[in-house]
């Protein structure tokens, strides 16, 4: 069973620019997260998808930031304009169930100049 | 609000060491999940353990074993005769299943074990 996987791994773009990264979930997981790791702090939660809704978005810094996850299967989380705090590892989560273990994906290391 | 605390930073042992992990939590529900993940050089999260506030059974698995008490809030990890393999940053987290399942993390700790 292929295991939760994120492109692209590494991304460095300028500030201004927008940078969409992706996460596929493992299949017939229907809880989706998105989490952030700034460079030397704690993983902080982004948002939650259960299929194709958003269940909590509460951890999204800013309106610069649109997930979406159309069609329940992968999701797309997109930075638009990128600013030089938005550096730092975005990582996917997938799970059957919220009570079940979260899987995570190997992260997307963005880097914003 | 709920928040998770590793104080350590970075530890370094000499392989073949005992070291432990401390994670504290704070969280006003009675209901809830700690979990340990490791994060290898390689990037991606390994879970390690889940663990639910009812029960406080310690458990081990070959050399890891945690250590959960709800009386000071903690539930920290100990590696027994540590391996250069372990090196990594591990990092505690606490869940709230009546809400969405998210995970609130500590800031985790970078072990290095050395030959």
């Amino acid at each position: 069973e292929a295991g939760v996987t994120q492109f692209p791994s590494h991304s460095v773009i300028e500030k201004g620019q927008t940078v969409t990264l992706r996460c596929d979930p493992i299949s017939g997981h229907d809880n989706l997260y998105w989490y952030r790791r700034v460079m030397g702090k704690e993983i902080k939660f982004l948002l939650h998808f259960v299929k194709e809704s958003k269940q909590d978005e509460s951890g999204m810094p800013n309106n610069r930031f649109l997930a979406e996850r159309t069609g329940g299967t992968y999701s797309t989380l997109k930075v638009q304009p990128a600013e030089l705090e938005d550096s730092g590892v975005y990582f996917c989560a997938s799970s059957q169930d919220r009570l079940r273990q979260q899987f995570f994906g190997p992260g997307t290391r963005l880097t914003v100049l | 609000a709920q928040k998770v605390t590793q104080a350590q930073t970075e530890i370094s042992v000499v392989e073949k060491e005992d070291v432990t992990l401390d994670c504290v939590y704070e969280t006003r529900d009675t209901t809830y999940y700690l979990f340990w993940y490791k994060q290898p050089p390689s990037g991606e999260l390994v879970f390690l353990i889940r663990r639910n506030s009812f029960d406080e059974q310690n458990e081990i698995s070959g050399r890891y074993s945690w250590n959960f008490q709800k009386s000071t809030s903690s539930f920290n990890f100990t590696i027994t005769a540590s391996q250069v393999v372990d090196s990594a940053v591990y990092f505690c987290a606490l869940s709230d299943p009546s809400n969405t399942g998210k995970l609130i993390f500590g800031q985790g700790t970078t072990l290095q074990v050395k030959p």
